[in-house]
């Protein structure tokens, strides 16, 4: 099982910052990283793949990085519906596996 | 548009069993694998199992493994989830999700959930 280590775990912050987000693996994926946004009451969402890929209608704010064990979320100009709960994913091999997630709140 | 509408949730008492179903809409469902995720209130994702276009690869997350059926049923556009011996730790909210074609894959779909309970 690789095992994930996203941090923070909470993170406040204000309309217009710029905020990262961690996802550290146990062993190296590769490029094998997904990104979902969740807002409460909802399905996740999926908001970047391959690491660094965005996914078809998700805005250009947001953007992803890394490659083997080190992997980050960055949403540049943060706007008030970027305020969520955000999880890193692998799926380069069985089982897949998620990050324990990090809320995004208003500062 | 993709549609993934999960259905068979509800309360049940510990060791008894249930099953979800998932139907789907919108794109060619014999294309992909497809995968249960669920959700316990208030903590984080937890992949359950995953079942590849034709059923010939099919995983299962330990902690369900040997008590949690997986299925498919290409011509009815169906996904299913026998899930037996209900424990107090499956109550949870039971996502269907579609893989984007590799397996293991991202997850680019989701349904809204059924929710299980499990009590007594």
């Amino acid at each position: 099982v690789i095992w994930m280590t996203q941090s923070p775990s909470l993170l406040s912050a204000s309309t217009g910052d710029r905020v990262i987000i961690s996802c550290r693996m146990s062993q190296g994926i590769s490029s094998y990283l997904a990104w979902y946004q969740q807002k409460p009451g909802k399905a996740p969402e999926l908001l970047i793949y391959a690491a660094s890929t965005l996914q078809s209608g998700v805005p250009s704010r947001f953007s992803g990085s890394g490659s083997g064990t080190d992997f980050t979320l960055t949403i540049s100009c943060l706007q008030s519906e970027d305020f969520a709960t955000y999880y890193c994913q692998q799926y380069y091999s069985f089982p897949p596996t998620f990050g324990q997630g990090t809320k995004l709140e208003i500062k | 548009e993709v549609q993934l509408v999960e259905s068979g949730g509800g309360l049940v008492q510990p060791g008894r069993s249930l099953r979800l179903s998932c139907a789907a809409s919108g794109f060619t469902f014999d294309d992909y694998a497809m995968h249960w995720v669920r959700q316990a209130p208030g903590k984080g994702l937890e992949w359950v199992s995953g079942i590849s276009w034709n059923s010939g690869s099919i995983g299962y997350a330990d902690s369900v493994k040997g008590r949690f059926t997986i299925s498919r049923d290409n011509a009815k556009n169906s996904l299913y989830l026998q899930m037996n011996s209900l424990r107090a730790e499956d109550t949870a909210l039971y996502y269907c999700a579609k893989g984007d074609g590799s397996y293991p894959s991202p997850f680019d779909y989701w349904g809204q959930g059924t929710l299980v309970t499990v009590s007594s």
